[in-house]
């Protein structure tokens, strides 16, 4: 199986800064035949199910507000938050769909400083 | 729009089989480009991917659950049928059913029903 590691697990960040979460998988999940990544983020608040934010690596799901950004490709990834607001207080997780079993990261906690 | 709903009993006992139902509107499970999947959190912990079905019956489990993991579809009933045999005080946790597809992983989900585990 491959594994996801995320870093770091607690963030505390100042509302209106930037918030950097990042995900290395054990191994590459470019395919490319398409050169996609085939990699997940999520954001999941208290007492709710996950919301799909990103796809791809970088395709932001629709209606997803452009404060929140993926990056990176093979084994390293970013999720940013730009501009942190309230209401992005959630614990966030990396999922990678490269290979079954799909994985998820053990989460990161984002709090407002 | 996409929907999914999770039923199933709240509380089992261990060594008892789980079987949970998927209600899904707003697709077709019937083509191999869509799936509905099945994902648990124990509480206070991080997600699991358990198992997950293609429309064409493809069905993929968790390595280290697939001996007690069985997933199944109703297309008539638009339903996903998934079972844990030989369940575990451990197995205690939300279970999540989810759209997905082979671009958007899993992009739907449902509010999740909370089972316990105790005898």
């Amino acid at each position: 199986d491959i594994v996801m590691t995320q870093s770091p697990d607690f963030l505390a960040v100042s509302l209106g800064a930037r918030a950097t979460i990042n995900c290395k998988s054990s191994q590459s999940v470019l395919y490319s035949s398409n050169n996609k990544n085939y990699l997940a983020w999520y954001q999941q608040k208290p007492g709710q199910p996950p919301k799909l934010l990103i796809y791809w690596a970088s395709t932001r799901e629709s209606g997803v507000p452009d404060r929140f950004s993926g990056s990176g490709s093979g084994t390293d990834f970013t999720l940013t938050i730009s501009n942190l607001q309230a209401e992005d207080v959630a614990v966030y997780y990396c999922q990678q769909y490269f290979n079954t079993p799909d994985t998820f990261g053990q989460g990161t906690k984002l709090e407002i400083k | 729009q996409i929907t999914l709903k999770e039923s199933g009993p709240t509380l089992v006992k261990p060594t008892q089989t789980l079987t949970l139902t998927c209600t899904f509107s707003g697709f077709s499970l019937n083509t191999s480009e869509v799936g509905v999947g099945w994902i648990r959190q124990p509480p206070g912990k991080a997600l699991e991917w358990l198992a997950f079905i293609w429309g064409d019956d493809d069905q993929r489990y968790s390595s280290s659950l697939r001996n007690r993991l069985t997933i199944t579809k109703d297309t008539s009933k638009n339903q996903v049928v998934f079972t844990m045999t030989n369940i575990d005080p451990v197995d205690t946790g939300t279970y999540y059913c989810a759209h997905g597809t082979a671009s958007a992983s899993l992009d739907y989900w449902g509010q999740g029903t909370l089972v316990t585990v105790s005898s």
